[in-house]
């Protein structure tokens, strides 16, 4: 099992208040990644990491940011977040950038 | 537009049988391809992949088949066993963009005893 541990795991947040969820892994691999899964839509990537302080962005990336000043850790931050942004949010992470990702076990975020 | 699609959002199997999921894709870049498996409440864990050079990859019960010029790629499973209801993800990606991965909705497998 991958030691990647995903906090919180669920949180009830209001309409316009920032938000940062936190990944942290144990494996010291170079690559990370956020994810958001919603019905119908599977896995979509909003924002990764191939290094400390190397981010981009993915393919739903408007409405948040990422940090990346560890190589263990990975924060997303919903600088206010909407309720669109109600969703189940996977970080992974992966020793190359063609290797098998590796998920955590997800943070279920309500936006009220 | 979704570029990979699983057009079937459920199936029920019984133990002991085939399970046929099965994807398809738009995107002619795709060069590999994933099946990742995901239990409730876990994230989802790799399965089995398939480079664009072949058209069948088999490990144990699951077997990936590739076809090119349909752009449809199959997983199979035999026997199916219950530990394998689970939902299962297709995910695609092109060879200049690594793990940026493009997933599939997913298919939520039932395997009956």
């Amino acid at each position: 099992d991958a030691g990647i541990t995903q906090s919180p795991r669920h949180k009830v947040t209001e309409t316009g208040t920032p938000v940062t969820l936190r990944c942290h892994q144990t494996e010291n691999h170079r690559y990370m990644y956020w994810y958001r899964q919603d019905p119908g839509h599977g896995l979509r990537l909003i924002h990764y990491s191939y290094g400390v302080k190397d981010t981009d962005k993915g393919e739903v990336s408007d409405g948040y940011s990422v940090s990346r000043s560890k190589t263990e850790d990975f924060l997303l931050t919903l600088e206010s977040a909407t309720s669109s942004q109600t969703s189940v949010y996977f970080c992974a992470i992966s020793r190359t950038d063609n290797s098998p990702l590796h998920f955590g076990n997800g943070t279920r975020l309500t936006v009220t | 537009d979704q570029q990979v699609k699983q057009n079937s959002p459920s199936l029920s199997v019984q133990e002991g049988r085939i399970s046929i999921l099965n994807c398809d894709y738009t995107n002619s870049m795709f060069d590999y391809f994933l099946w990742y498996k995901k239990y409730p409440a876990e994230g989802p864990t790799f399965l089995i992949s398939i480079s664009s050079i072949k058209d069948k990859n088999e490990d144990g019960r699951f077997t990936v088949f590739l076809n090119k010029s349909a752009k449809h790629l199959s997983l199979h499973i035999v026997p199916s066993q219950p530990g394998d209801s689970a939902v299962y993800f297709c995910a695609a990606t092109a060879g200049n963009a690594g793990n940026m991965l493009t997933f599939g909705g997913g298919t939520r497998l039932m395997v009956k005893t």
